[in-house]
């Protein structure tokens, strides 16, 4: 049980176009909904945090008009990045919190890269 | 704002060693700590978690220590294998928050 999904699992863009990256509980409700950047050789640095049906919570320095989070439901969080640039390049990693839960379920991860 | 250090950043260690990693934080108000492996390009594999109020918790060849007096934590891996070889992330949330604030690993390397 506990299972977090992340689509897609790798995805090379543009500069300048958007992307979208999908977390999904499986097999959980999931309240809250983390997102994390982790740069090579460095640990994950939390974005933001997003309950559903409210607008997300994002971590000091964090852009939140170019870091489009949506958690429209128990089960789905969405991250866009807006206008992507080579410096975006970074692995994204989502984590679900069940609900009364207080453990965190990490996703797979996504890796992006912008040319 | 928590902070969390990893001692070493990396570890070279011959195969079959006993090894701990060490994990420090700066505020005591923990509400629990996890250690995570994660091998290269992958995401995080939950390993341990220990709640505030515990003092260990063992996994097979694993075994985590928590002291929250001295703001401390330790990863013990007893006789190492190759399979090992990972980045090791330990990860505390704060009591009063639900995120978590991570180190930034021990890169751990297990020579046959």
């Amino acid at each position: 049980g506990a299972v977090v999904s992340q689509h897609p699992s790798r995805v090379i863009c543009k500069s300048g176009t958007s992307v979208k990256i999908e977390c999904r509980s499986l097999d959980f409700q999931a309240t809250t909904m983390f997102w994390y950047r982790q740069f090579p050789k460095q640990s994950l640095m939390l974005m933001a945090t997003s309950n559903e049906g409210s607008k997300a919570t994002y971590e000091q320095g964090v852009e939140k008009d170019k870091f489009l989070i949506n958690h429209a439901s128990l089960t789905l969080s969405t991250l866009t990045v807006t206008s992507a640039h080579p410096e975006d390049s970074s692995f994204y990693i989502c984590s679900a919190s069940p609900r009364g839960d207080n453990e965190q379920f990490f996703g797979p991860g996504t890796r992006l890269t912008v040319l | 704002k928590q902070e969390v250090t990893q001692i070493p950043a990396a570890l070279s260690v011959p195969e079959g060693e006993n090894l701990v990693l060490n994990c420090s934080f700066t505020d005591s108000a923990i509400y629990n700590l996890q250690w995570f492996r994660q091998d290269p390009g992958k995401g995080l594999t939950s390993l341990l978690l220990i709640q505030s109020s515990q003092r260990e918790q063992t996994s097979g060849r694993l075994n985590a220590s928590l002291d929250k007096s001295s703001g401390r934590s330790t990863l013990y891996i007893a006789a190492s294998q190759p399979g090992d070889s990972a980045t090791y992330l330990c990860a505390m949330r704060p009591y009063n928050n639900n995120d978590m604030r991570f180190g930034a690993g021990t890169r751990l390397t297990v020579k046959p």
